[in-house]
């Protein structure tokens, strides 16, 4: 079975520096598809970057990059230049793709991380 | 814009009162879902639309009920809401096909059941 793991309940940063947000995954699938979404304390999930199994380039998107290690299973959001704005729970979720129900996409979360960023 | 929208943002009910959430999408996405999200945990797949073929989840207790009476809108029917069903209830939708399947989810409904 396929399974999300995050094993930073919480993490701190400085206003203005890096900071990386932990994801490994587990899956025997050869074609999957690795997202991060944030959640502010309103409850809206938004996306920010999508990284698929055949991509050969790490995914970027603005200040959000994905450092991904196939080999290790691994998928993790590196933040650049925190803001304040970024404080919130971060999760990463795995697409499983259903091929026998026209191609949904089941999202598997981790259990988030929750990021705060300092002034 | 094209989004998804969620009514009522807070629901109150009362325990075993039934209650029905709702979900509109402006994307025209064919595949609609409904999670739920308990306080500090991660969202929970209850069941999802592809078109009008409805999905349940194995582990989705009989309580929950859903409905899609057209491609814009989804509900979420809970019968007999028990204490432990208090969450924030999160839809989302996707586009059927491509590589590329983001879910848009909306700003959610936080059920509280008294």
């Amino acid at each position: 079975a396929q399974k999300i793991t995050q094993t930073q309940p919480g993490m701190f940063v400085q206003e203005k520096e890096a900071v990386t947000l932990d994801c490994t995954y587990d899956t025997s699938d050869q074609s999957y598809g690795l997202f991060w979404y944030k959640q502010p304390s309103s409850g809206e999930m938004i996306f920010l970057i999508y990284q698929g199994s055949y991509d050969e380039q790490n995914a970027t998107e603005g200040r959000y990059s994905l450092n991904f290690q196939k080999a290790r299973k691994s998928a993790n959001l590196v933040i650049s230049a925190s803001q304040l704005g970024d404080s919130a729970m971060y999760f990463c979720a795995m697409r499983e793709v259903n091929m026998f129900s026209g191609g949904y996409n089941k999202l598997i979360f981790g259990a988030g991380t929750r990021l705060a960023v300092h002034p | 814009d094209a989004m998804v929208i969620q009514n009522p943002r807070y629901q109150v009910t009362q325990f075993g009162k039934p209650v029905t959430l709702s979900c509109s999408q402006t994307l025209n996405h064919n595949v609609m879902y409904w999670y739920q999200q308990k306080s500090s945990q991660a969202p929970k797949l209850l069941f999802h639309y592809y078109d009008k073929d409805f999905n349940n989840e194995a582990d989705t207790p009989d309580n929950f009920q859903s409905r899609r009476p057209n491609t814009s809108f989804c509900f979420l029917d809970i019968r007999s809401p028990g204490l432990g069903d208090a969450a924030m209830y999160l839809c989302a939708t996707s586009y059927k096909q491509g590589a590329y399947n983001e879910q848009f989810f909306g700003p959610g409904t936080r059920l509280t059941v008294l």
